[in-house]
């Protein structure tokens, strides 16, 4: 079916406000990935998600950060009180199962966040 | 600590020149090295796995190969639908993200 889903694409945000960021993975993928994407830098790991926990939180960069996943699909990424470096490119993947042999990544399109 | 470096940053090409593509990694147990085509705009798109040194899988006009240290993209007679940005990642024993190089944004020009 249909691939990675996120929205906004676009999300344009004043400083100190909340924002939420969805992603809808591929049916039926119980692995679940959010990457951050800066200028000029590569993919930064933020978190994973097997079903509905997430037993790696380990590259959310500040207690600002937090994501949730319900029913095994979508998942939400909330930042909180937002501010400038959070701007970036915010990536979402899902794959069929963890450990990733012979299941790759499979990514959206990303929401564009920038921070005014 | 994990680790991917990938060179050159930009690579500018002709059409038909042939051309490679390096990544250096270094990880506690190598589970798996993967290579990313990414357009502007777009999410990462998959394009190979390898596993173990000598391994070498190929699409179209790209062939991946990797050694105990480092992997290579070779891009042969590109044409300019080829350009994008190529990603690296690796997986090491220890994790399960994948953690990954800056890129190299290729350029082929007609």
């Amino acid at each position: 079916g249909a691939g990675v889903s996120q929205s906004p694409s676009n999300k344009v945000t004043e400083k100190g406000k909340d924002v939420e960021l969805r992603c809808d993975p591929i049916s039926g993928h119980t692995a679940l990935y959010w990457y951050r994407q800066s200028l000029g830098q590569g993919l930064e790991f933020l978190i994973y998600f097997q079903g509905n926990s997430a037993p790696d939180k380990s590259g959310l960069p500040s207690d600002r950060f937090s994501a949730e996943r319900t029913g095994g699909s979508v998942s939400t990424l909330t930042i909180q009180r937002t501010q400038q470096e959070d701007s970036a490119v915010y990536l979402c993947a899902s794959s069929p199962r963890t450990g990733v042999n012979n299941s790759p990544l499979h990514f959206g399109n990303g929401t564009r966040l920038t921070v005014t | 600590e994990d680790q991917v470096t990938q060179s050159p940053e930009a690579l500018r090409l002709q059409e038909g020149e042939s051309s490679s593509l390096n990544c250096s990694y270094t990880v506690s147990g190598l589970r798996g090295l993967f290579w990313y085509r990414q357009d502007p705009g777009k999410g990462p798109e998959f394009l190979f796995t390898l596993y173990s040194a000598g391994e070498e899988k190929e699409k179209e006009r790209l062939k991946a190969t990797l050694t105990k240290k480092e992997s290579f993209l070779h891009i042969t007679a590109p044409k300019p639908e080829d350009s994008a940005t190529y990603l690296c990642a690796v997986q090491g024993q220890a994790g399960t993200a994948l953690i990954f190089g800056k890129g190299t944004t290729l350029s082929v020009s007609s």
